[in-house]
């Protein structure tokens, strides 16, 4: 596609409830970022792929929180038992190899959790 | 640790030119980059700077001095389809931080 592409755009929940969230990256982009960003606040990093590893997953806020990807594609990150605090819009990006020169953004996904 | 410090808030006027301050802490440097979001949007890239000095891109430029571990982000001719919010980030590979964001409002 022409760019990064994240489903649902929207996703209300219940507490208590697990929820998948899709990223699908900019083809030939090797490098995939989740990040989560609350209302006026700003990017909190929670995880990184090259490829389909992910060396460090510390950035992940609780082992509710998972997130994998295949075939150097698509992501998703699912959040089981969801919480009220994890309300937020989650926001996906990619990038050519890893570099902090220019990451691209998907449009995110609010997550509301009731 | 890591991070990126910005002033949460910066007002100026329609026409005028403001700048965006980032100063960062950072284990390694690989270079500043900076963002724009407007609300509801996507941040989007404006600029990057690997080396000391001045890029320039229309009416925005970023500058960058390592010594001082220290970057702007400059806006000329300012209009109000400015009125965003921007992010300085820095970083490599594993995790690409971004400060908490300044957000830009104009007057007319």
């Amino acid at each position: 596609g022409a760019g990064v592409s994240q489903s649902p755009s929207n996703k209300v929940t219940e507490k208590g409830k697990d929820v998948e969230l899709r990223c699908d990256p900019i083809s030939g982009h090797t490098a995939l970022y989740w990040y989560r960003q609350s209302l006026g606040q700003g990017l909190e990093f929670l995880i990184y792929f090259q490829g389909n590893s992910a060396p460090d997953k510390s950035g992940l806020p609780s082992d509710r929180f998972s997130a994998e990807r295949t075939g150097g594609s698509v992501s998703t990150l699912t959040i089981q038992r969801t919480q009220q605090e994890d309300s937020a819009v989650y926001l996906c990006a990619s990038s050519l190899g890893g570099s902090a020169e220019k990451l691209f953004f998907g449009s995110g996904t609010q997550l509301s959790v009731l | 640790g890591q991070s990126l410090e910005q002033p949460s808030e910066v007002t100026a006027v329609e026409g005028a030119i403001v700048q965006i301050n980032c100063t960062y802490q950072t284990s390694g440097f690989y270079g500043l980059s900076w963002y724009q979001q407007h609300d509801g949007g996507a941040p989007t890239f404006l600029s990057y700077n690997a080396l000391d000095g001045l890029e320039e891109t229309g009416r925005f430029s970023s500058f960058l001095s390592r010594s001082d571990s220290y970057g702007y982000l400059l806006l000329q001719e300012l209009q109000m389809k400015d009125s965003a919010s921007y992010f300085c980030s820095s970083g490599r590979d594993d995790k690409i931080i971004f400060g908490k964001g300044t957000r830009l409002h104009i007057l007319p």
